[in-house]
Order: structure tokens, then C-alpha cells, then sequence
């Protein structure tokens, strides 16, 4: 158990939906970083907040936003589902904006239909 | 760009040492990672390298050496329990982001 938590385990929903994953970092941890998961790529960097400002942005769609609130949980934001957003979303945590190593949750496996 | 390479799938004998390559080519670095990651399941962290050389944990070491842009993990008297994927990632801050950019990973088999 990394410590990092997410929400929900599993989400299946139609195209067109929007849906809200949900992800509590490590206590104490001020980075919160998304990665997506398909089966036919790797992980993939979406957005990395840190202490409650966003601070750099990956390969993310504008369908799909993110924010930090000030208790440091996250939330990433899809909406305008396709097929192709099918995949696993993970979050992770690190203590400081650096090279401290990133713990992941267990992920959030989406399902559109 | 960004570019990072290992093997898609390996095979080993429990009980035997397995090493699994990992090339990266980044516009900048700042260490290297190893994760596990079971199916479906999280990734786990392995190890962190930022400076030439071996580091060892355990059944688990990797390596690095910068001016070739090469690591590797090598896993020893492999169990069963280590069929997993192995992912190598790199740190290369860019924008101002500490990201990791992720391989595709190396599918491990360990058989009896």
C-alpha cells in the first residue's frame, strides 16, 4: 500500500459523459502527478500540481482538466468521453516539486461505451 | 525528443538472474527509475539512479551510465512472484516539471 489513494476503483460510463476521478496523496506529500494508461501505450504524463498550482502539463486533451484543492487531494476532469479515453488513470504523489520518488494509487480503470 | 527503449517481453527460470536493458535518449536528466507493475495493479517503485554505477537492494540492483544513456535492472534468484511488467523511467526536467517519461516496459515470464 503506496499510501495514495483513488477514486473510484472502477468506471464505466457511455461517450458524450463527463466523469470526476478523485485522488488523495501521501500525507505529507505536496506533488500530485496524473498519468494515463492505455493498452496500447505506456504511461503517459498528463499534469503535475504541486501545492496547489498547476505546474506543467503533458500530453492532456482539452476535454480534460485537473485542479489541486487546498487539503492537496486532486481531481482530473473528462468529459466529452470517446472510446479511445478507455484506459487506466493513475495519480501519484511525491513530497516535493524535485526528484523524490512518485508513489502511484491504485488507479482508476475507466470504461466508455 | 524524447525516446526511451527496452525490451518488450523476457523469459527466466526461477531461481536464475535476469537483467533487463533500458536505453533513453532525453533533451535533459535527472535520474532514472525502476518500477514494477503487476497487471492491472499500480507500479511499484524498484530503485532510483542518478550518478554512474550499481545500486543494490536486496535480489534487486540497477545500473546506469550516463554517457551511453544505458541502465539496466537485474533481478536475482528470481521467485515466481516476480512475473511482472518492469518499467524504466527517466526524469529529464522539462517544464519546469520533475514528469518521469515511461518505456513501454519489459513483460517478464519466470517459469518453474
Amino acid at each position: 500500500d503506496s499510501g495514495v489513494t483513488q477514486t473510484p476503483k472502477h468506471l464505466i460510463t457511455a461517450t458524450g459523459q463527463r466523469v470526476t476521478l478523485r485522488c488523495s496523496p501521501r500525507s505529507g506529500d505536496l506533488s500530485v502527478y496524473w498519468y494515463q494508461q492505455s493498452l496500447d501505450q505506456g504511461l503517459q504524463f498528463l499534469i503535475q500540481y504541486y501545492n496547489g498550482e498547476e505546474r506543467a502539463k503533458g500530453n492532456i486533451l482539452e476535454r480534460f482538466s485537473a485542479q489541486q484543492f487546498p487539503d492537496l487531494h486532486s481531481e482530473l476532469n473528462l468529459s466529452s468521453l470517446e472510446l479511445g479515453d478507455s484506459a487506466l488513470y493513475f495519480c501519484a504523489s511525491s513530497a516535493r516539486d524535485s526528484t523524490d520518488t512518485q508513489y502511484f494509487g491504485p488507479g482508476t480503470r475507466l470504461t466508455v461505451l | 525528443g524524447q525516446n526511451i527503449d527496452q525490451p518488450t517481453e523476457m523469459t527466466a527460470t526461477e531461481g536464475a538472474i535476469v537483467q533487463i536493458n533500458c536505453t533513453y535518449q532525453t533533451s535533459g536528466f535527472n535520474g532514472l527509475f525502476w518500477y514494477q507493475q503487476h497487471a492491472g495493479e499500480a507500479p511499484t517503485f524498484l530503485s532510483y539512479n542518478v550518478l554512474d554505477g550499481l545500486e543494490e537492494k536486496g535480489r534487486f540492483s540497477s545500473f546506469l551510465s550516463r554517457s551511453k544513456g544505458y541502465s539496466y535492472l537485474l533481478l536475482k534468484e528470481l521467485q515466481m512472484k516476480d512475473s511482472a511488467s518492469y518499467l524504466c523511467a527517466v526524469s529529464p526536467w522539462m517544464d519546469s516539471s520533475y514528469k518521469l517519461i515511461f518505456g513501454s516496459g519489459t513483460r517478464l515470464l519466470v517459469r518453474p
